[in-house]
């Protein structure tokens, strides 16, 4: 069945240092997501992007984060400066979603990407 | 915004007795969709109900929706130690987000 991968699975990094999540979606999807969830808590939704922009965002991507689709296939979530809070999981998800199709409702989410801000 | 509570927060039972996870909402939905989470790991999709149905199978899973009362439940019949995990419910899909809910922590014990 297909997936959605990511990389790194763990990383440890140094405050105010930037991090670049990487993300590969299912290849026939056109919606991209990320999703964090701080330990302990509710997942909670970041961004999501469609056809090379950003189509909504939450409060928490702020201008520290941001987003990127170099190429076909991967979907990456850079954070510029991290922070102590920065710490949690982070999800990339996908869905292949289209208007008049009954299918396509299922987001489908990666592993994730254990971050821990030191 | 719509945001979905579950409860119980924590759930113990044994081998064999079903386990029913509940789920309330606040607004109008098109769907709903119910993910596990084993311990440190990613969110697998389990079931997804439309706004028109009120029930469905898939396997030992069973999902009801009652939109008049804003809710929705988990139902794992036959329940296997590997069943522990946690059970989130979420509004939205399709290219809405998806807005998680606290989640319910299942411990089902050999």
């Amino acid at each position: 069945e297909p997936e959605v991968t990511q990389t790194p699975s763990h990383q440890v990094t140094q405050m105010g240092q930037e991090v670049i999540l990487r993300c590969v979606p299912i290849s026939n999807h056109l919606y991209f997501y990320w999703y964090r969830q701080i330990l302990g808590q509710k997942v909670e939704f970041l961004v999501s992007f469609y056809n090379n922009e950003i189509s909504e965002k939450s409060e928490i991507f702020d201008d520290q984060f941001s987003v990127e689709r170099p190429d076909g296939s991967n979907f990456t979530l850079k954070i510029r400066s991290t922070k102590l809070e920065d710490s949690a999981m982070y999800f990339c998800a996908s869905n292949s979603f289209r208007q008049g199709f009954t299918s396509g409702n299922t987001i489908y989410f990666g592993e994730g990407s254990w971050l821990t801000v030191v | 915004s719509q945001q979905g509570e579950e409860d119980p927060q924590a759930l113990s039972i044994q081998e064999g007795e079903n386990a029913t996870m509940n789920c309330s909402y606040k607004t109008s939905i098109n769907n709903l969709q119910w993910y596990r989470q084993n311990s440190g790991r990613g969110l697998v999709h389990l079931i997804l109900i439309r706004s028109n149905e009120r029930e469905k199978h898939s396997g030992r899973l069973r999902v009801t929706l009652d939109t008049s009362k804003k809710s929705s439940s988990l139902l794992i019949t036959a329940s296997r130690a590997a069943d522990t995990a946690s059970y989130f419910c979420a509004t939205g899909g399709g290219f809405q987000k998806l807005v998680f809910g606290t989640g319910t922590r299942l411990l089902v014990s050999p």
